[in-house]
């Protein structure tokens, strides 16, 4: 079946520091793919998405592209607030005989220090 | 305010006596799901529904049941709660089902901490 990859953590990095969180999909058609983000006692909110091969999904200074040849698709933020310390989902979702699942990685917790 | 609300927020229950999530949302959406979030397994699918009248199993369907009356409304059942069961559960809506809907993200509710002793 369908399967989300996600980095293990929690990733602690100081503040203004780099942030990539890699994330990997086996499915067996084209899935979409999405980032979501889980601040806590919430619920999940999308970070953002792409639906095909090549897009580049960005919000909030977050960007992930979605590449087919590596199956990936990784979350990047070039300088990380404290603002941003939640947890961060990857999910995939696809049409399959006209039936939908969504599939989502085990989270990735990111705290961010001053 | 477009929202999902999920009630209760918070309960406690025993082992064998039967309860009722409600789920409802406001914004018109056909796609409606249920997941489990426990901890470093990330969330998993219980069920869904593609519209009023369809659900599907998702990835952890046993011990839970649906129903899609309404299309605003979509109640998680669990008719003989076990502890295995205690977990932090999601309700979630989508735009569109049949067709593009995976193009679409999901509207999360607040969650419901559900514990069985």
């Amino acid at each position: 079946g369908d399967s989300v990859t996600q980095m293990e953590g929690p990733v602690t990095l100081s503040e203004e520091a780099f942030l990539t969180i890699n994330c990997t999909y086996t499915a067996t058609g084209y899935p979409s793919l999405f980032w979501y983000v889980q601040y806590p006692g919430e619920g999940l909110q999308l970070l953002l998405k792409a639906t095909k091969a090549d897009d580049k999904g960005s919000n909030k200074g977050f960007e992930a592209t979605y590449r087919k040849e590596t199956t990936s698709f990784h979350l990047e933020k070039g300088s990380v607030q404290v603002s941003d310390s939640a947890v961060y989902f990857c999910a995939l979702r696809m049409n399959s005989g006209g039936y939908q699942k969504v599939t989502f990685g085990t989270g990735t917790k990111l705290q961010v220090i001053p | 305010e477009a929202q999902v609300t999920q009630n209760p927020r918070y309960l406690i229950t025993v082992t064998g006596k039967k309860l009722t999530v409600t789920c409802s949302q406001n914004m018109n959406h056909e796609y409606m799901s249920w997941y489990r979030q426990d901890p470093g397994l990330g969330l998993r699918q219980i069920y869904y529904s593609m519209n009023v009248e369809v659900t599907d199993k998702g990835d952890v369907p046993e011990g839970y049941k649906v129903s899609r009356k309404e299309k605003r409304n979509f109640p998680l059942i669990l008719e003989s709660p076990s502890p295995n069961q205690t977990s932090l559960y999601f309700c979630a809506s989508s735009p569109q089902g049949y067709g593009g809907g995976a193009n679409y993200e999901q509207y999360f509710g607040p969650g419901t901490r559900l514990t069985v002793t």
